[in-house]
């Protein structure tokens, strides 16, 4: 069964610091992994999306890779800003063709931005 | 604004009563998701709409039914709920399905809050 575990849990930084998430996953047979951000109380928000095929995608001050033989990603956050406040979610799309196929979430990284 | 459209927004019901959620997108996505989420938990997939067949998830109880009346529009039944059963219910699309190519982002509606009592 995939498992998807980030670290760290919880970040507080100031202001402008360049800042790295971490999420890795048990099972490396994944069709893609996406980062999603979550405002309190709010759906989820796709930032980007990374094929099993490639190392890396970026989006403005966002940049996200994939390891995948181990089992690994990143997401970076360049020049962080008090709006990026938020929890971030790591998910990897795995289908095992049986049953109901979707994404396996980890828990999340609350991130705090100090004006 | 998000692409994907939910009603209602909160949800306060009977652990005797019947409703139903709604969610509605126009993106011409193939394929459609229920999720739930407790607090300060992960979403946790309940049923995948795509290119016209249901999957459950088998730890999804009865009292929990989808219907999918058109390919933009997907329903969850809601019938004698449990207090546990209240959550954030997140419905989600994608322009592939499980099934057949994938590759494609989830878009999230901003969910309905339920509180079962």
């Amino acid at each position: 069964k995939q498992e998807v575990t980030q670290i760290p849990a919880a970040l507080s930084v100031p202001e402008g610091e360049n800042l790295v998430l971490n999420c890795s996953f048990t099972d490396s047979a994944i069709y893609n992994l996406q980062w999603f951000r979550q405002d309190p109380g709010k759906g989820l928000t796709s930032l980007l999306l990374i094929q099993s095929s490639q190392r890396e995608q970026t989006s403005g001050r966002l940049n996200a890779s994939l390891d995948k033989s181990s089992g690994r990603s990143t997401l970076y956050i360049a020049a962080s800003q008090p709006g990026d406040s938020a929890t971030y979610l790591c998910a990897v799309d795995a289908r095992s063709g049986g049953g109901a196929d979707g994404l396996t979430f980890g828990k999340g990284t609350h991130l705090i931005i100090q004006p | 604004d998000t692409e994907v459209t939910q009603t209602p927004k909160h949800l306060v019901m009977g652990m005797t009563n019947k409703k139903s959620l709604k969610c509605e997108q126009h993106m011409g996505h193939r394929a459609m998701y229920w999720y739930k989420q407790k607090a300060k938990k992960p979403p946790e997939l309940m049923f995948v709409y795509s290119y016209e067949k249901l999957s459950i998830n088998e730890s999804v109880p009865s009292r929990f039914s989808p219907e999918c009346p058109n390919s933009s529009l997907l329903n969850l039944h809601l019938h004698a709920l449990q207090p546990e059963d209240s959550a954030l219910y997140l419905c989600a699309s994608s322009q592939d399905g499980a099934v057949g190519g994938p590759n494609s982002p989830l878009h999230f509606g901003n969910g309905t809050r339920l509180t079962v009592t």
